[in-house]
């Protein structure tokens, strides 16, 4: 079984632009959660989409928005990019809402320069 | 606000020690509790999950213990070995999973 992809890994950007990351999940999963990764605040939730529709979010601003198509394929994006946006942005599947036994992709390293 | 303290930050073990980390919690609406492995370059890995009306769950050399009354929890790795030099990230549950700061590795050879 394939296990979570991400796409593209590496991403560079400049201030004000746009940007959009694309996860595929482990076949069978239809829960997709997005975290961010950086050294000072390490993972912190997004928000995670289950059947198209996204069902929680964390406390980031609107400029971060995703979505989910009908075969559980995830895609977020960050609008006007800032500095401190650079992270690593990781994707997590599993099979039900909540994010049990979640499996994470290898991410998109995100440089905002 | 952090719902899940994570401690020690760095941690150095000699092969064939016991490395311990430990992460408490507030939130007593979290149902499950998980542990993750991150090695450089990849994304976090499932290690061991345990629910908290049990107070103890083994997988070979990863052992978490689980005190509910403290709301506490513990990775225990027995017999430290090179290859788990990581960083190790314990997390919880309610409505979504929410992690602690990591705790970095290192095992001495």
């Amino acid at each position: 079984k394939a296990g979570v992809t991400q796409t593209p890994r590496y991403l560079i950007k400049t201030r004000g632009q746009q940007v959009t990351l694309s996860c595929s999940p482990i076949s069978g999963h239809r829960s997709v959660s997005w975290y961010q990764q950086t050294p000072g605040q390490g993972l912190q939730f997004l928000f995670e989409y289950f059947s198209e529709t996204q069902r929680n979010k964390g406390n980031f601003p609107g400029r971060f928005s995703g979505r989910q198509f009908s075969n559980s394929r995830s895609e977020m994006n960050v609008s006007t990019l800032e500095l401190g946006d650079s992270a690593l942005y990781l994707c997590a599947s599993s099979e039900d809402l909540g994010g049990a036994e979640a499996f994470f992709g290898q991410g998109t390293r995100l440089t905002v320069v | 606000q952090q719902q899940v303290k994570q401690s020690p930050q760095s941690l150095i073990v000699q092969k064939g020690g016991i490395s311990i980390i430990n992460c408490a919690y507030e939130n007593t609406a979290f149902d499950y509790f998980p542990w993750y492995q991150q090695f450089p370059g990849k994304g976090p890995a499932l290690l061991i999950a345990i629910r908290p009306d049990v107070s103890e769950k083994k997988e070979g050399r990863f052992t978490i213990s689980f005190n509910k009354s403290a709301k506490q929890f513990s990775l225990h790795i027995m017999d430290s070995q090179p290859g788990d030099s990581a960083t190790y990230f314990c997390a919880a549950r309610d409505d979504k999973i929410i992690f602690g700061k990591g705790t970095r590795l290192h095992i001495l050879p």
